[in-house]
């Protein structure tokens, strides 16, 4: 097992609505990744989070953002909830070019 | 723009057996090339890597890749596969930095007894 920890573990939300997803990094790491991986996908890069600063961003609109705090660990905001947000997010953290590792995800689901 | 293909969706061996599974990449440069696991309900974790080197690399759990720049592969592999193998493995090509990994759509391997 790794030390991140993702919460919550499920989350059923509507369409349109705004959700938070936590992520605590482990000890010792300063940066954090957000990736979102559908069913049967592989993870997508959403961003990338180093000392409190966006460091990367992939393919994904404006109502994905995020946030890391002075404890490095992380959020993800989803705004306007839309069905094809449904998915497994992962968060993942690291120090600067070294391994990722993973906590076990969020899996939400928008009805 | 870098990219990942896996090409088989679903793998089916025999306990004890060898396993490979495939991996193509696409990339403008030297590549980072990454092989994880993932177990149902888990994260990822992470089995081997390749930065720059010996082109043979070994990695956890028995598992070693081979980095073919001439044939843009990464393909991993394993001599003899225990039914705790049964995962989804998905090969990333990344940067130095981790930033923007892209993974290919995962290998669904099933061991059968």
């Amino acid at each position: 097992e790794t030390g991140v920890t993702q919460s919550p573990t499920h989350l059923i939300k509507t369409r349109g609505q705004q959700v938070t997803l936590r992520c605590s990094s482990q000890s010792g790491h300063n940066t954090v990744s957000w990736y979102q991986q559908a069913l049967g996908q592989g993870p997508q890069f959403i961003f990338q989070y180093y000392r409190e600063e966006e460091n990367g961003r992939g393919n994904f609109p404006p109502r994905f953002s995020g946030l890391q705090f002075p404890n490095y660990s992380s959020e993800l905001n989803v705004n306007a909830l839309e069905l094809d947000d449904s998915a497994l997010y992962l968060c993942a953290s690291s120090s600067p070019y070294e391994k990722l590792f993973f906590g076990s995800g969020t899996q939400l689901s928008v009805l | 723009a870098q990219s990942v293909t896996q090409p088989d969706i679903h793998i089916t061996v025999s306990e004890g057996a060898s396993l490979e599974l495939r991996c193509n990449y696409s990339y403008g440069a030297t590549p980072y090339l990454f092989w994880y696991v993932q177990s149902p309900g888990q994260g990822l974790q992470l089995l081997l890597k390749y930065f720059s080197g010996d082109t043979l690399v070994q990695g956890i759990k028995g598992f070693e890749a081979e980095f073919k720049r001439s044939q843009s592969s990464f393909n991993l592999r394993k001599p003899s596969v225990h039914w705790s193998d049964a995962a989804e493995y998905f090969c990333a090509v990344g940067t130095y930095n981790n930033n923007d990994m892209r993974f290919g759509a995962g290998t669904r391997l099933t061991v059968k007894p």
